[in-house]
C-alpha cells in the first residue's frame, strides 16, 4: 500500500513569491490534513478535510494561506505572498473513518521551504 | 503555557541501555494518547497509542499513561542505534491531535 505523497520534497523561494504544496493521502482515507513544523517544535495543525469538507482551518493564516480538496482526493496548499517566517517544514496526514478520532495519522515526508 | 510539554533533551545513550522519554500535559479532555518516531528529514511514524492508564508493551516499547498525574512515558529497552530519533508525544480529543515538540534521542553503539 502506498503511503502519503507529498511534492515538492524541497522548495527555496524568495519572500512575497507563491508557492504550492502537493499532497495525495493513502487511498481511502477520508481524513487530510496539514500540518506546519518549525525547526525544534511539533507539528502545528493548519486545516483539517473530512473529505472535501474543511472542518477545523482555525489556524490557518487566511490572509496568506489556501488550501483546496477538490473531489475529495488530493489536496494543494499555498501560501502567496511567503514571508521570511513560513520556512518550515509542510507535512501532509491522512487517516481513515476508524482512526480520526485515536489520532492515528500517516504522514508524508514533508515538503521543506526555504524562503529568502 | 503549552498545552503538550516535553521533556526537551537531547539524550545520549550507549547501545542496549534502557530509555525514558517523558510528556505532560494540561488538558483533562484529551482522549487518546500516541508517541511517533520521526527520523531525521522524515515525516513522523506512528509506534504507539492508547487510550487508558495503564502499561500496554509492543516489542522493546512501553507506552505508561497516568491520568491522574496527566503524565505519559515511552520506555525504549535494549536501545539499538537504530532508535536514533525524535521522539513526538501527542494527544488528541474529538479528532484533532496536539504534539509536543519532540526529544531527539542519539543511541550510540
Amino acid at each position: 500500500e502506498a503511503g502519503v505523497v507529498q511534492s515538492p520534497r524541497y522548495k527555496i523561494i524568495e519572500k512575497k513569491q507563491p508557492v504550492a504544496f502537493w499532497c495525495n493521502p493513502i487511498s481511502g482515507h477520508n481524513t487530510l490534513y496539514w500540518y506546519r513544523q518549525n525547526l525544534g517544535q511539533g507539528p502545528e495543525l493548519l486545516i483539517r478535510y473530512e473529505n472535501e469538507e474543511a472542518v477545523d482551518d482555525s489556524q490557518l493564516p487566511k490572509d496568506r494561506f489556501s488550501a483546496e480538496r477538490l473531489k475529495g482526493v488530493d489536496s494543494t496548499l499555498k501560501i502567496q505572498p511567503a514571508e521570511l517566517g513560513d520556512s518550515a517544514v509542510y507535512l501532509c496526514a491522512s487517516s481513515s473513518r476508524g482512526t480520526a478520532n485515536t489520532g492515528e495519522l500517516f504522514f508524508g515526508e514533508g515538503s521543506r521551504l526555504t524562503v529568502l | 503555557q503549552k498545552e503538550v510539554e516535553q521533556d526537551p533533551g537531547p539524550l545520549s545513550v550507549p547501545e542496549g541501555a534502557i530509555v525514558s522519554l517523558n510528556c505532560t500535559y494540561s488538558n483533562s479532555a484529551f482522549q487518546y494518547f500516541m508517541w511517533y518516531r520521526q527520523y531525521s528529514r522524515k515525516g513522523p511514524e506512528l509506534l504507539m497509542y492508547t487510550y487508558s492508564s495503564g502499561n500496554k508493551e509492543d516489542g522493546r516499547f512501553t507506552a505508561q499513561v497516568d491520568k491522574s498525574s496527566k503524565y505519559i512515558s515511552l520506555f525504549i529497552r535494549d536501545s539499538q542505534p537504530s532508535d536514533s530519533a525524535t521522539y513526538l508525544c501527542a494527544y488528541t480529543n474529538a479528532g484533532k491531535s496536539t504534539f509536543g515538540d519532540g526529544t531527539t534521542l542519539t543511541v550510540k553503539p
